[in-house]
């Protein structure tokens, strides 16, 4: 897996847009960009993937730069139940393949 | 999405005894589960990967004799934790794969406290 980098912890106010952000500067052309976060003894949830086009769900948007080498995961109204710890993680996306976590990116809705 | 589901969620057990996990996938068919180990404050660290019908894959460093994982189907996976002691007090997740695109879906956890 393509080793990523997010910053250790980011505030965002309720109501606003979080923009969580993520270097994963060596992905190789093969290795899908996965989002998820953790809520607090809770196990990870997914929020969403991509390659090289943006996406958008229901939870959130995923912006991929074109030389793909980073990417930004947006929460477009940011609620106290979007407090978590957030990860990026780049991987092929073969089934089976695993996936190593970093140090995420702990997000505090702020009231 | 798809549902992983682990049990207990919580145990506490004595120094000295095993203890087992169960992680299910409960609508789905998964030939290769995860099991992953959290400690306070720490990111998630992959165990092992548990392929169906076959011997799991441990991480350097994990000690397959103390963490027996059995995948007997596709949609069971246990870990049993033997001669459980203090320190391998953790927050124990398993995950599983629900489609081609490789997303993992996890379970809710296994907080596990050994006195």
């Amino acid at each position: 897996d393509a080793k990523t980098t997010q910053p250790p912890s980011m505030d965002c106010a309720e109501g606003r847009a979080a923009n969580l952000p993520c270097n994963h500067s060596t992905i190789s052309g093969n290795e899908y960009v996965y989002w998820y976060r953790q809520i607090h003894s809770q196990g990870p949830q997914y929020i969403i993937h991509g390659l090289k086009n943006n996406e958008t769900n229901e939870m959130a948007s995923l912006i991929i730069t074109e030389d793909r080498k980073s990417s930004t995961l947006i929460l477009p109204h940011a609620t106290l139940r979007d407090t978590a710890v957030y990860y990026c993680i780049a991987s092929p996306p073969n089934t089976g393949n695993q996936f190593y976590f970093g140090t995420g990116t702990s997000l505090t809705v702020i009231p | 999405g798809a549902v992983v589901s682990q049990h207990p969620s919580r145990v506490i057990c004595k120094s000295g005894t095993s203890v087992k996990i169960e992680c299910r996938s409960l609508d789905f068919q998964a030939t290769t589960m995860f099991w992953y180990r959290q400690f306070p404050k720490k990111s998630l660290m992959l165990m092992a990967t548990s392929n169906e019908g076959s011997k799991a894959t441990y991480e350097q460093g994990v000690e397959k004799d103390k963490f027996l994982i059995n995948h007997a189907s596709l949609t069971l996976s246990t870990l049993t934790v033997t001669s459980a002691h203090p320190e391998d007090s953790s927050f124990y997740i398993c995950s599983a794969s629900g489609s081609g695109y490789g997303e993992l879906f996890f379970g809710e956890g296994s907080r596990l406290t050994v006195l």
